[in-house]
This record gives structure tokens, C-alpha cells and sequence, in this order.
């Protein structure tokens, strides 16, 4: 099994519409969460923190789930700027390397 | 982002020559990461490091590659012989310490390699 999970998508999704996805993590000791984003054949960028009680910013709204060992991501009233590749980023507790998920691609469309 | 900075942005190399790659983290950041992309591929780890210190390398191939983080200077990746599978772009990332809560690592813009 691998570390970090993404299911590699394509969601297509209409403008306006509401996505979401999860990312699934094997380490029950894992510290912190992130969801990164990245543009075709540019660097990842932080998008937001994953707070154990969930955390909302504009139009995307992240979730943690301990129990079931899975974080989502769901963006609401999807914009075409918002097709990207979703990158799910888990702090293992060993060694506190960052992990990636393969990432999630989103495309958004008319 | 204050600015990870990777050069060259843009590398071609002849199969058989060596590519360095050079990364300066944010200023007070003491971690480096690497990462290799291939084309329509995601993210894979290659290396952690912290300054002169190798933290995990379970990512890097077993042969030719090479990585450092000296006490002063950039973090060079170091890439012998080259053959066309080594072909991607290479990002590195830094962050202020090896982990806690919220630590998130800021990426450059990465080293495009194209072997030849």
C-alpha cells in the first residue's frame, strides 16, 4: 500500500459545480496535512493547512479524518481557474519527511 | 514564499555528461527536499536533507546521484552520467525545520533536465 493515496482523476466538473476528494494515508502517526496545488509544469504551492477539526478558506473547505485515516478537500462554486492538480502532503512521524500523493487533477469546464 | 531558488531553470545535457543542480532554500530555512517529476507524472521523493547531514535518501537511485547540503551554500543535486530516463524536472523544496505540526515545505520553480 502506498503512503499517501490520491485517486488521479480527471474530475471534470462544470463551472459553478462543487468537487470533492479524498486522500488516504497509511502512517496512524502522521503529524500534519496539507493540501498543495500545482499548475501544468510549475512548482507546488501550499494551498492550505488540514486542521484535525477542519478548516474552511473562501471556497475550499479541507477535512481530516483520523479514524478512517483520510483527508478531503472539497471546493465549492468551482472556477476555471481552479483546474490543477491537487497534491495531498502528510507529515510522517518518522523522520518528518513530507510525503506526496500522485495528486488529483481537476479540470473545470464551461 | 521568500524565495527558493533553483538554477538553472533549464539544463540540456548530453547522455553520458554530469548535471548539477543547484537549489538555495529560504533564508533561515535549515531542511531541503528533492523531488523528481517526470512528464505526466506525479511527485516522487528522492532525497531529505538537513545542513551537512543526510536525513533520508530512500528515494534516490543507488547509482549516480548524489546529493549535499553544505554548512554554507546551496543544496546541489549531482547527477553523473546522465541517460535519457533522467529526463524531468527536478524541484526542491525547503522548510524552516525537519517537522511539527504545520510545517510546510515552499518550492522553487524547478530544474527542467533534458538529456540529449
Amino acid at each position: 500500500r502506498k503512503e499517501v493515496e490520491q485517486d488521479p482523476g480527471p474530475f471534470n466538473v462544470p463551472e459553478g459545480a462543487t468537487v470533492a476528494f479524498n486522500c488516504t494515508y497509511s502512517n496512524s502517526a502522521s503529524q500534519s496535512f496539507f493540501w498543495y496545488r500545482q499548475d501544468c509544469r510549475k512548482e507546488p504551492k501550499l494551498l492550505m493547512s488540514v486542521y484535525s477539526s477542519g478548516n474552511e478558506d473562501g471556497r475550499f473547505t479541507a477535512q481530516l479524518n483520523r479514524a478512517s485515516q483520510y483527508i478531503s478537500l472539497l471546493i465549492r462554486d468551482s472556477k476555471l481557474s481552479d483546474s490543477a492538480t491537487y497534491l495531498c502532503v502528510v507529515n510522517m512521524a518518522a523522520g518528518n519527511k513530507l510525503t506526496f500523493g500522485g495528486g488529483t487533477r481537476v479540470l473545470v469546464k464551461p | 514564499n521568500a524565495g527558493v531558488m533553483q538554477n538553472p531553470r533549464h539544463l540540456v545535457r548530453r547522455r553520458g555528461q554530469e548535471a548539477r543542480l543547484r537549489c538555495s532554500p529560504v533564508k533561515g530555512h535549515s531542511h531541503v527536499y528533492w523531488y523528481r517529476q517526470l512528464p505526466e507524472e506525479g511527485l516522487k521523493f528522492m532525497v531529505y536533507l538537513q545542513k551537512e547531514n543526510i536525513i533520508d535518501e530512500s528515494g534516490m537511485p543507488k547509482e549516480r546521484f548524489s546529493a549535499e547540503f553544505p554548512k554554507e551554500g546551496p543544496s546541489i543535486l549531482r547527477i553523473q552520467q546522465v541517460v535519457r530516463g533522467d529526463s524531468a524536472a527536478y524541484f526542491c523544496a525547503s522548510s524552516v525545520q525537519g517537522g511539527g505540526v504545520y510545517t510546510e515545505a515552499f518550492f522553487g520553480q524547478g530544474t527542467r533536465l533534458t538529456v540529449v
